[in-house]
């Protein structure tokens, strides 16, 4: 059965540092993609990153802001900032790309979703 | 790249149909078949209900269907039912390996 597990909530301050991750089950050799929904909004797509060789893609608004990464050896994305803002605040879920090539693709099973809150 | 442009909102009676519009340009919906639909309902993760513009994954209803015509793609719920009542969203391949989301339209079943 294919899952994807995030972690916990967190509350964080601004200026500091957070890493939050998605572990993976059933599957391997997959894309895991990250999208953003801020509080009341619509879904953003935030990057990908592929485990086997640490292969990355941002979108153009958060590059620069986030990092992603990973373990293959445990089959773990993560999501990573340096120093939080306020307008990070929002729920960020992990997603597996179900297709073979990163243009023929789709977001086949999205994690729980990890909220991250950052107070102002 | 900017969101695709959705409907804020949609509504239909139990049994009739409703559809939902997704516009994008040439440079993403136009340009590519990898449109896919995504279901949220409230406070749970979003489920994949279209991809490639109108396959349905194993377990989703028939009465879910995609269609696309030039810059803009649609999804079409037939015989609505209260369960469909949620937030739905378009995705689009954009270029350069980036994706790019829908602005999302809420269906509320009458």
């Amino acid at each position: 059965e294919v899952q994807l597990v995030q972690s916990g909530a967190e509350v964080k301050k601004p200026g500091e540092s957070l890493k939050i991750s998605c572990k993976g089950s059933g599957f391997t050799g997959y894309w895991i993609g990250w999208v953003r929904q801020m509080p009341g909004k619509g879904l953003e797509w935030v990057g990908i990153f592929f485990p086997l060789n640490s292969d990355t893609r941002y979108s153009p608004t958060f590059q620069g802001q986030v990092t992603l990464s990973g373990d293959k050896s445990i089959n773990t994305a993560y999501l990573h900032w340096s120093s939080l803002k306020a307008a990070d605040t929002a729920m960020y879920y992990c997603v597996r790309y179900g297709g073979a090539t990163l243009r023929d693709n789709w977001f086949d099973f999205w994690g729980q979703g990890t909220l991250v809150t950052v107070p102002s | 790249q900017s969101a695709l442009t959705q409907p804020p909102s949609a509504s239909g009676s139990p049994g009739q149909s409703v559809t939902i519009s997704c516009t994008g340009t040439s440079s993403d919906i136009g340009n590519y078949n990898s449109v896919s639909w995504y279901q949220q309902h409230p406070g749970k993760a979003p489920k994949l209900m279209i991809y490639e513009v109108n396959k349905r994954p194993s377990g989703v209803p028939d009465r879910f269907s995609g269609s696309k015509s030039g810059n803009t793609a649609s999804l079409t719920v037939s015989g609505l039912q209260a369960e469909d009542e949620a937030d739905y969203y378009c995705s689009s391949y954009a270029g350069n390996d980036n994706y790019v989301f829908g602005t999302g339209t809420k269906v509320t079943v009458l």
